[in-house]
């Protein structure tokens, strides 16, 4: 099992729609997710980050964490075609060999 | 404040040469990741170092390596360059390990 796991897309949707990515991890102790947005040939920003259950907001973004399920989401409402990149999630595993690792990226494709 | 910096941004280099990357951190940040990105494998984790200290390495081989300086900015090696090398180096800066980490723009490695 990958430690972090993400669809790889690519998703569509149109312009105005919700869109849905998701992640699930496989440390049950990890303790810190992140969710950067990566635009062909630049590097990734960080566009949320989340550390206790739940939903968090922020302008067009919400990332929700359940922990239980070791299951991370970032919902985009009203997406636009300038949120069409590839988006990684990313989770602080612990342990001895604690580190950032990150999923394989989901593509999104907004259409109009 | 000013983002994370990598030098230089492009390089060529031949099959059997080494190649130094710099990175400079966002000021007060003093953990600095290194990771390799390629389309096939995604993000790989190389190295963190906080405080001047290696705190984490990726599984990759001997010939990659890092350090970091006083004043935070790092610096990575690779030696007897091969093709698989090419790939986009990234650098990311954070407060402290398990903080929010911030991407420099990388730096293009191309190996012929």
């Amino acid at each position: 099992q990958k430690e972090v796991e993400q669809n790889s897309g690519p998703l569509s949707v149109p312009e105005g729609a919700i869109a849905s990515l998701n992640c699930t991890y496989s440390d049950r102790g990890s303790q810190s997710f992140f969710w950067y947005r990566q635009y062909s040939g630049k590097s990734p920003e960080l566009i949320m980050s989340i550390y206790s259950n739940g939903d968090k907001e922020d302008g067009r973004f919400t990332a929700q964490l359940n922990k239980a399920s070791q299951y991370v989401s970032l919902l985009i409402r009203d997406s636009q075609p300038s949120d069409s990149a590839t988006y990684l999630c990313a989770v602080f595993l612990t342990g001895t060999a604690s580190k950032l690792t990150f999923g394989t990226g989901t593509r999104l494709q907004v259409t109009l | 404040k000013a983002g994370v910096t990598q030098t230089p941004r492009y390089l060529i280099k031949t099959r059997g040469q080494q190649v130094t990357l710099s990175c400079s951190p966002i000021s007060g940040h003093r953990s600095v990741s290194w990771y390799q990105q390629t389309p096939g494998q995604g993000l790989q984790f190389l190295f963190e170092y906080f405080s001047e200290t290696q705190r984490n390495k990726g599984n990759f081989p001997g010939r990659f390596s890092g350090r970091q300086f006083s004043n935070s900015r790092s610096e990575m090696n690779v030696s007897t360059l091969e093709l698989g090398d090419s790939a986009l180096y990234l650098c990311a800066s954070s407060f402290s390990p398990t903080y929010e980490q911030y991407f420099g723009p990388g730096t293009r490695l191309t190996v012929t």
